[in-house]
Order: structure tokens, then sequence, then C-alpha cells
């Protein structure tokens, strides 16, 4: 695909509920990345793939979330039993290649999903 | 005290000024540093990225990185209306591999008035 195309655009879920946020990178691209940007606090990191293989889950806000990637391409990040303060803008990105190289890793972002728990 | 420390304005200029975008950090071990630029309801696009210390120039765009006192510079000439954004500055203490996460700033809302 020309860029990085995440869904839905716009979410608005209950308290509770859950939710998935799907993330398709760039065709190729063998690293894809989760950030979360809340208002006035700026991108924070959640997850990496290196193919389908998330090596480290610690940026993950709470057990609540996850995340899957499938066939090296489409990424799923799952959020169960929204709270309100999951509100925020999810941002997916994804990069050629994830080794030493700064060209291989340079990160292109998606529009992002805004989702508002009420 | 965050990592990585940016002022989000709102900052306005009138059209034609030269804008001066700053962060500082804590971390001595950040060795690339870059800048995204973030129009509203889009996702951030890279601008500039600069290894070390030292200056780099695209166009109207100038990066500069000062390692020893931990503060980085964007600088924008003769801006435009179109300039108009968030500008976020980001490092990484290696590019890919478990320390290429990269860590942002708040991000900068610049308005150039016409």
């Amino acid at each position: 695909g020309a860029g990085v195309s995440q869904s839905p655009s716009n979410k608005v879920t209950e308290k509770g509920k859950d939710v998935e946020l799907r993330c398709d990178p760039i065709s190729g691209h063998t690293a894809l990345y989760w950030y979360r940007q809340s208002l006035g606090q700026g991108l924070e990191f959640l997850i990496y793939f290196q193919g389908n293989s998330a090596p480290d889950k610690s940026g993950l806000p709470s057990d609540r979330f996850s995340a899957e990637r499938t066939g090296g391409s489409v990424s799923t990040l799952t959020i169960q039993r929204t709270q309100q303060e999951d509100s925020a803008v999810y941002l997916c990105a994804s990069s050629l290649d994830f080794g030493v190289g700064v060209l291989k890793n340079i990160q292109y972002f998606g529009a992002g999903t805004r989702l508002s728990v009420l | 005290q965050k990592e990585v420390e940016q002022d989000p304005g709102p900052l306005s200029v009138p059209e034609g000024a030269i804008v001066s975008l700053n962060c500082t950090y804590s971390n001595s071990a950040f060795q690339y540093f870059m800048w995204y630029r973030q129009y509203s309801r889009k996702g951030p696009e890279l601008l500039m990225y600069t290894y070390s210390s030292g200056n780099k120039e695209d166009g109207r765009f100038t990066a500069q990185v000062d390692k020893s006192s931990k503060y980085i510079s964007l600088f924008i000439r003769d801006s435009q209306p179109s300039d108009s954004a968030t500008y976020l500055c980001a490092m990484s203490e290696n590019y890919g591999g478990s320390q290429g996460n990269l860590i942002f700033g708040k991000g900068t809302k610049l308005s150039v008035k016409p």
C-alpha cells in the first residue's frame, strides 16, 4: 500500500467494552510499532514487532492491552474492559527493517485511531 | 524529570519569521535525534534526523544537536503558513534493535500567520 493504514479512524465505546484496533503496514516493512498519543502527553511507546514476534511487551500500560501480528503484516491492538483513561489516539508505524542502519529504521506513521471511552 | 522536555507552546509567528524549536533531554546515551511534523488529525512524518552532535541542513530546515548540553534545536527559515503544525522531537539510544525505540517530546504547536 501507499502508506500505513489504520482502522477504524475513530472509535467510540462504552467503559468496560473490548476494542480492536487494526494496523496495515507499508508492504514489505518487517518492523511495526504501536504508540499512544494522549492530549498534552506526547507519544508513548507501547510495543514493537520484528516480523511476528514482540520481544518486549513491557511498554503496554496494563494486562488489559495485548497485540498480535500475523503473516508479518497486519497487526491488531486489543484493549479489554476499556477505561476512560484509555481514551487517546493510537498510532501505528512501520519501518523497512529492524537492524542497525538509519535509513532502514525510519518509522512511517499512520493517521491513527482516535479512541473515546465514555 | 521526563527523559525529553519540550515546550508545548503554542508558538505563533508571522509569515517569513525564523522559528526556533528546542528540546532538552537527560539520557546521555541518546545518539539519534529526529524531528517529526504532525498536522492536525494526521500521523507524524519525519522531517530530519541527525546522529550525535552537529548541524544538518535541508532546505529551510536546520537541525542542531549539542550533546554536551543535552539540547537539540530545529530552525525554520522563511516560515510559511503551511509550516503550521505540531513539531515533535524524538530520540533513541540506537537506531533499530532493542534500544531503537523512540522517546518523544510532547510536541510544540506552531502557527504561522499570513
